[in-house]
């Protein structure tokens, strides 16, 4: 059962040009939603995270929004950069305690020169 | 930022012995950590969640007697794979949350195990 879900497995972007990652979730307890950047080989990169409070968070060219009644999320950067290239992962948790991460399956960028 | 860090990257082992993967939080207290495996081409699996100072929750189908975990401190988790077999080589990952209700989990930087 796969509560988080990236439909898109790969995209590709011009540079200069906006980014859109999507990911939906099934889990209605869920109610924190984070981004991971991962290279080959490498773990998992922070990225931006948003609690279920919000609908917008926003920290330089990556903002993530929100939509809970459709239970869909999304990544936007803008603009591309080749160094954007990467599998973006999308994540979902309960908050607090000890409440494990559900990752979703991954998009790969690519980001065009 | 928060530093978590893993230790080795890469291991090679014989089959049917054991081999140990470490993970610290080095700037600050992690009483959850989390370990994943991830498969070529595949997302992220969580096999288990420790906290510390208790016992390790395991997800379905992972075998807790062979993957043995132990979060004896709050800057310290391990995992030791144990009787390795061929089929046991993947990339390894750890994660771990900061106290204090933190929602922000950051990640190790992956062992790669590979079992002759």
């Amino acid at each position: 059962d796969q509560q988080v879900k990236q439909n898109s497995p790969s995209l590709s972007v011009q540079e200069g040009r906006i980014s859109i990652l999507n990911c939906d979730y099934t889990n209605s307890m869920f109610d924190y939603f984070l981004w991971y950047k991962k290279y080959p080989a490498e773990g998992p990169t922070f990225l931006i995270s948003i609690s279920s409070i919000k609908d917008k968070n926003e920290d330089g060219r990556f903002t993530v929004f929100l939509n809970k009644s459709a239970k869909h999320l999304s990544l936007h950067i803008v603009p591309s950069q080749p160094g954007d290239s990467a599998v973006y992962f999308c994540a979902a948790s309960v908050s607090g305690g000890y409440q494990k991460v559900t990752f979703g399956t991954g998009t790969k960028l690519q980001v065009i020169p | 930022g928060a530093v978590v860090s893993q230790h080795p990257s890469r291991v090679i082992c014989k089959s049917g012995t054991s081999v140990k993967i470490e993970c610290r939080s080095l700037d600050f207290q992690a009483t959850t950590m989390f370990w994943y495996r991830q498969f070529p081409k595949q997302s992220l699996m969580l096999m288990a969640t420790s906290n510390e100072g208790s016992k390790a929750t395991y997800e379905q189908g992972v075998e807790k007697d062979k993957f043995l975990i132990n979060h004896a401190s709050l800057t310290l988790s391990t995992l030791t794979v144990t009787s390795a077999h061929p089929e046991d080589s993947s990339f390894y990952i750890c994660s771990a949350r900061s106290g204090g209700g933190g929602n922000t989990i950051y990640f190790g930087e992956g062992s790669w195990l590979t079992v002759v």
